[in-house]
């Protein structure tokens, strides 16, 4: 088990295309959080997703951004017609849906976003 | 919204120093951790602590949570040239899965 992947680590778009992070959580793990972290910040809260449901977007604008976990393969995070505001990191997290351990959060390596 | 803040927002100390972060927080919460990133990695846990508890250890990490002054700390002690990281905290406000709240952290720098 790999932990959380995700990919692609960097990601160079121009401003107006379309941006895709995926993310694969921890094996057995349901839930799935996005955060995104400016230069110098903390992780600011976007989206929570379980297999097929968002459970919690209220982080995430409502506009230009999607987020979505199918039942087979990876979470995904859209960006629409992406902006110089929008380079940041994206760090995708995963949790067990139940036990000892369902508060814990498991983090992937990020994608590095930048817009030109 | 940030939960809270980290104090101080950067630290410097030679080897084998302790080191000591403070976090502040502004509403009720079920657990607080702490989380460690190296520069340009992802977050790692390393300590849970429920709103019961009021002091808990792991290695040469000890926590302590006030949640009457909304506030805990993180000591890590005998530190290392590794130990250099940012050190956020994170508050659960549930029991169950529920997104964490970051704080902005705080930037340890270990001397070697």
């Amino acid at each position: 088990n790999a932990g959380v992947m995700q990919n692609p680590r960097h990601l160079v778009r121009r401003r107006g295309q379309e941006a895709r992070l995926r993310c694969s959580p921890m094996k057995g793990h349901s839930h799935v959080y996005w955060y995104r972290q400016l230069p110098e910040e903390g992780l600011k809260f976007m989206v929570y997703l379980q297999k097929e449901n968002i459970i919690d977007e209220s982080g995430m604008p409502k506009e230009r951004f999607s987020a979505e976990f199918p039942k087979e393969g990876p979470s995904i995070l859209r960006i629409q017609q992406v902006v110089r505001g929008d380079s940041a990191a994206y760090f995708c997290a995963s949790s067990p849906g139940g036990g000892l351990a369902k508060n814990i959060q498991y983090f992937g390596a990020g994608t590095r976003l930048s817009v030109l | 919204s940030q939960q809270g803040e980290e104090d101080p927002q950067a630290l410097s100390i030679q080897e084998g120093e302790n080191a000591t972060m403070n976090c502040s927080y502004k509403t009720s919460i079920n657990n607080l951790q702490w989380y460690r990133q190296n520069s340009g990695r992802g977050l790692v846990h390393l300590i849970l602590i429920r709103s019961n508890e009021r002091e808990k250890h792991s290695g040469r990490l000890r926590v302590t949570l006030d949640t009457s002054k909304k506030s805990s700390s993180l000591l890590i002690t005998a530190s290392r040239a590794a130990d250099t990281a940012s050190y956020f905290c994170a508050t659960g406000p549930g029991s169950g899965n529920t997104p964490l709240v970051f704080g902005k952290g705080t930037r340890l720098s270990v001397i070697a």
